[in-house]
């Protein structure tokens, strides 16, 4: 079955940078665009953002842009979140999801999330 | 943007009784809409998946039905496991991805 781990929450000030891991296995993981998607405490979901298979194309919600970059790493099948600049209100669980076959951007596969929180 | 609004905000009802969640899109969205449910401190799973197909292991009593604007996520006779917060998303028109703002199932 499909597994996705992330990594690499915590607690940081605003202003500060924090960079998110998702490590996943048993399935092929350059064949899949791969999406962050965050959840504020007590709140519903948010899409953060989506980076195609190949890493060429890479996708951001208003909310994050020019802070936020996903980047992946193919060879050892990991997906990255580098947030800067961070803000309260991007206090969120944030969870990696894999997307259905073929660019069918529903998520069947998700993480169990990292927990951030920006807070001085 | 496509904004997604679901109704009603909280559902209370007992086992065994049917459950009726709405999602309205503010433009259409075509079939390309999805459901998941969210149980307290777990990720969310995909029920179904363009407007009416069940993802794989859902069992048939989530049904999905609806296009364009208007959807319906049916659950016929509501299970203990099945009380928990359930989102639609849409992916017709993206960036952004949107999800619906939730549907609490709550226990009469």
């Amino acid at each position: 079955e499909f597994q996705l781990l992330e990594s690499g929450g915590g607690l940081v000030q605003p202003g500060g940078s924090l960079r998110l891991s998702c490590a996943a296995s048993k399935f092929t993981f350059d064949a899949y665009a791969m999406t962050w998607v965050r959840q504020a405490p007590g709140k519903g979901l948010e899409w953060v953002s989506t980076i195609s298979g190949s890493g060429d194309s890479t996708y951001y919600a208003d909310s994050v842009k020019g802070r936020f970059t996903i980047s992946r790493d193919n060879a050892k099948n990991t997906l990255f979140l580098q947030m800067t600049n961070l803000r309260a209100e991007d206090t969120a669980i944030y969870y990696c999801a894999k997307p259905q076959p073929d660019m069918r951007l529903y998520f069947d596969y998700w993480g169990q999330g990292t927990r951030v929180t920006v807070s001085s | 943007e496509i904004v997604l609004t679901q109704s009603p905000a909280t559902l209370s009802l007992s086992p065994g009784e049917r459950a009726t969640l709405s999602c309205r899109a503010s433009q259409s969205v075509g079939n390309y809409l999805a459901w998941y449910q969210q149980k307290p401190g777990q990720a969310p799973r995909l029920l179904i998946y363009d407007a009416s197909y069940r993802d794989v292991g859902i069992p048939a009593r989530f049904s999905g039905s609806g296009s364009g604007t208007d959807f319906t996520l049916t659950i016929t006779s509501l299970e203990p496991e099945d009380f928990a917060v359930y989102y639609c998303q849409q992916r017709f028109n993206w960036p952004p991805l949107t999800f619906g703002g939730g549907t609490k199932v709550e226990m009469k």
